[in-house]
């Protein structure tokens, strides 16, 4: 079942502009996390935030976590053509079967126009 | 290795065959994944592996996929009586400990039935 459901689905914007993604969820989690996909294959992690950490910072990216709203939000700043990709959070969550499962969700797909 | 290796990189097999996939983990990574991923999709959990826990197996699809792995080291991934709807990049992902932690992903199995 999906756990993080991202907002937008697409995102275009202009170099230098900052690009703001979003990510809800529904039960309660350990962490959250981003990650970044090119052309459909691996994914690379970019950031990960606890549940008890409000904000957290790497490079250009901020992410914020608002437990309360089951809530994330990625600012990427100053962006550039290269950050065009597709960004998902994953939501560590303790599963059924006792382990702690990543679950991830259908991803923002980002354009940066040079 | 330096990183998640997974083979082969591309497969096209014929309806009702049987595939195997395999990925070898970053070495030391005790938690292995299994995740597959449909065209312009996010990402489906399949099955985990943690040291020598019992996997949690909870994302199969049906009783024609199955998955193993010995001790620490090289996981296989076997689809049996292959059907069209298992088309998908297949990604394998490892971390360091159980919890949630930062996933090192592959570059996925390109799966095509025709």
């Amino acid at each position: 079942s999906q756990q993080g459901e991202e907002d937008p689905q697409a995102l275009s914007i202009q170099e230098g502009e900052n690009a703001t993604m979003n990510c809800s969820y529904k039960t309660s989690i350990n962490n959250l996390q981003w990650y970044r996909q090119n052309s459909g294959r691996g994914l690379v992690h970019l950031i990960l935030i606890r549940s008890n950490e409000r904000e957290k910072h790497s490079g250009r990216l901020r992410v914020t976590l608002d437990t309360s709203k089951k809530s994330s939000s990625l600012l990427i700043t100053a962006s550039r053509a290269a950050d065009t990709a597709s960004y998902f959070c994953a939501t560590a969550a303790r599963s059924g079967a006792g382990s702690y499962q990543l679950t991830f969700g259908k991803g923002t797909k980002l354009s940066v126009i040079p | 290795g330096a990183g998640v290796s997974q083979s082969p990189s591309n497969k096209v097999t014929e309806k009702g065959k049987d595939v195997e996939l395999r990925c070898d983990p970053i070495s030391g990574h005790t938690a292995l994944y299994w995740y597959r991923q449909r065209l312009g999709q996010g990402l489906e959990f399949l099955i985990y592996f943690q040291g020598n826990s019992a996997p949690d197996k909870s994302g199969l699809p049906s009783d024609r996929f199955s998955a193993e792995r010995t001790g620490e080291s090289v996981s296989t991934l076997t689809i049996q009586r292959t059907q069209q709807e298992d088309s998908a990049v297949y990604l394998c992902a490892s971390s360091l400990v159980l919890g949630g932690e930062k996933l090192f992903f592959g570059s996925g199995t390109q799966l095509s039935v025709l």
